[in-house]
């Protein structure tokens, strides 16, 4: 089946504007995670869904930074009055029920704020 | 501070030779490791996993080794190809209750010399 997918893939904006990047999980996961990526570095945990709710938000890195899940599927996270600091790859990733279970990550969006 | 981390942040290796690249991790309540691929430009892709009633468990030209004593986790990739080069990250599920999130290393970057 499809695995997880990302939209858009790479986006450019402007500091100070606000972006929404989108995640479809693997269909029938309850488990929805997103994750920062900087240049060379590890993966950085941002936010954690079980469905539609988000139990655990420690990673989030500022009030700038929020995400919701619809219809325990699609994810968005948004950040507002962007900066360049928040230039990085973000990543979703999908696990059946549980984060003691396989995570598999979609592709990533490459955001870049100029 | 706790946390998951590599000895070397890169490794080199003659096509077919056998490779291993080693985790440490610091919180003894950590009991599911996973290691994942990283291609540039691609998001992680899972390889194995192990948890911590095992020692051992292999894969297809993969093995994960867990060595509970000294908190240590390798992986060992028999007759390395060309497309085994990437990014390779060990992470951790600490085993606290209701904790979803894995945490990563900063990752090996693995490079195989023809």
């Amino acid at each position: 089946g499809a695995g997880v997918s990302q939209s858009p893939s790479n986006k450019v904006t402007e500091k100070g504007k606000d972006v929404e990047l989108r995640c479809d999980p693997i269909s029938g996961h309850t488990a929805l995670y997103w994750y920062r990526q900087s240049l060379g570095q590890g993966l950085e945990f941002l936010i954690y869904f079980q469905g539609n709710s988000a139990p655990d938000k420690s990673g989030l890195p500022s009030d700038r930074f929020s995400a919701e899940r619809t219809g325990g599927s699609v994810s968005t996270l948004t950040i507002q009055r962007t900066q360049q600091e928040d230039s990085a790859v973000y990543l979703c990733a999908s696990s059946l029920r549980t984060a003691r279970e396989t995570q598999y990550f979609g592709p990533g969006t490459r955001l870049l704020v100029l | 501070g706790e946390s998951v981390g590599l000895h070397l942040p890169t490794l080199s290796v003659q096509e077919g030779d056998n490779s291993i690249i080693n985790c440490a991790y610091s919180n003894s309540a950590s009991d599911y490791f996973i290691w994942y691929k990283q291609e540039s430009g691609k998001g992680p892709q899972f390889i194995i996993d192990i948890r911590s009633n095992m020692d051992k468990r292999q894969g297809q030209r993969v093995t994960v080794l867990l060595n509970k004593t000294v908190k240590h986790l390798s992986l060992q990739i028999a007759a390395t190809q060309p497309g085994d080069s990437a990014v390779y990250f060990c992470a951790e599920n600490r085993g606290i209750q209701g904790a979803q999130k894995l945490v990563f290393g900063q990752g090996t970057r693995l490079t195989i010399n023809p």
